[in-house]
């Protein structure tokens, strides 16, 4: 059993379709990152959430941390080509900053 | 460039043949990061640094993985002995404040 279950785990759509995305976990977790990775490329850091209940916008995505801070969600409305990649969240594991638990990511392609 | 700079890109490498990947992280990261991403996965880590003193290695694998970061600059992830398994995107990493910074990763391929 993974730490973080992500699903789904591929997301194919069509350019201005709204999709949702998930993470869930049965662990509690002080804090959540979101990283987006595309193809030949590191992950990038969207967004870290770190209160229950917890909403953030990042121009068409929006990011939500549960109320038991053991799941989350990344919601992107009208969805662009430029959005395809592979979506993961991760948490901090262990007392080693930066040391991070991925899962294994949402593969979203967005076609024009 | 201002970002994390690896290499090589990609590698290919015969059963048995000892490897080593290239990390040049931001400069002025003190923290410096080893990620193992195998195909469908998400990345794992492997080993971090800070400056030169290799705090935590808990995630290498196995013996034949070594990391070193000697002038608390540049890293080198060596992997000896290279096995099919070993097959996967080493990803570095440098962070100042914690916040991490990835590289594009090096693509290793064992034949």
């Amino acid at each position: 059993t993974q730490l973080l279950e992500q699903s789904p785990q591929f997301l194919s759509i069509q350019e201005g379709e709204n999709l949702t995305v998930y993470c869930n976990s049965s662990s509690v977790f002080s804090s959540l990152q979101w990283y987006r990775q595309e193809p030949g490329e590191g992950p990038v850091l969207l967004v870290t959430v770190v209160t229950g209940g917890e909403v953030k916008k990042l121009k068409r995505l929006t990011f939500q941390f549960g109320d038991a801070r053991k799941d989350s969600s990344l919601h992107i409305t009208a969805a662009q080509p430029g959005d395809t990649g592979l979506y993961l969240c991760a948490v901090l594991r262990g007392s080693t900053l930066g040391r991070l638990y991925f899962g294994r990511g949402t593969q979203l392609t967005v076609w024009p | 460039g201002a970002g994390v700079s690896q290499s090589p890109r990609y590698k290919v490498a015969k059963r048995g043949q000892d490897v080593a990947l290239r990390c040049d992280p931001i400069s002025g990261h003190v923290s410096l990061f080893w990620y193992q991403q195998a195909l469908g996965q998400g990345p794992e880590f492997l080993t971090y640094f800070q400056n030169e003193a290799q705090l935590d290695k808990s995630g290498l694998p196995s013996d034949r993985f070594f990391a070193e970061r000697p002038e608390g600059s540049v890293s080198t992830l060596k992997i000896q002995r290279t096995q099919q398994e070993d097959s996967a995107v080493y990803l570095c990493a440098s962070s100042l404040t914690g916040e991490l910074f990835f590289g594009e990763g090096s693509r290793l391929t064992v034949l």
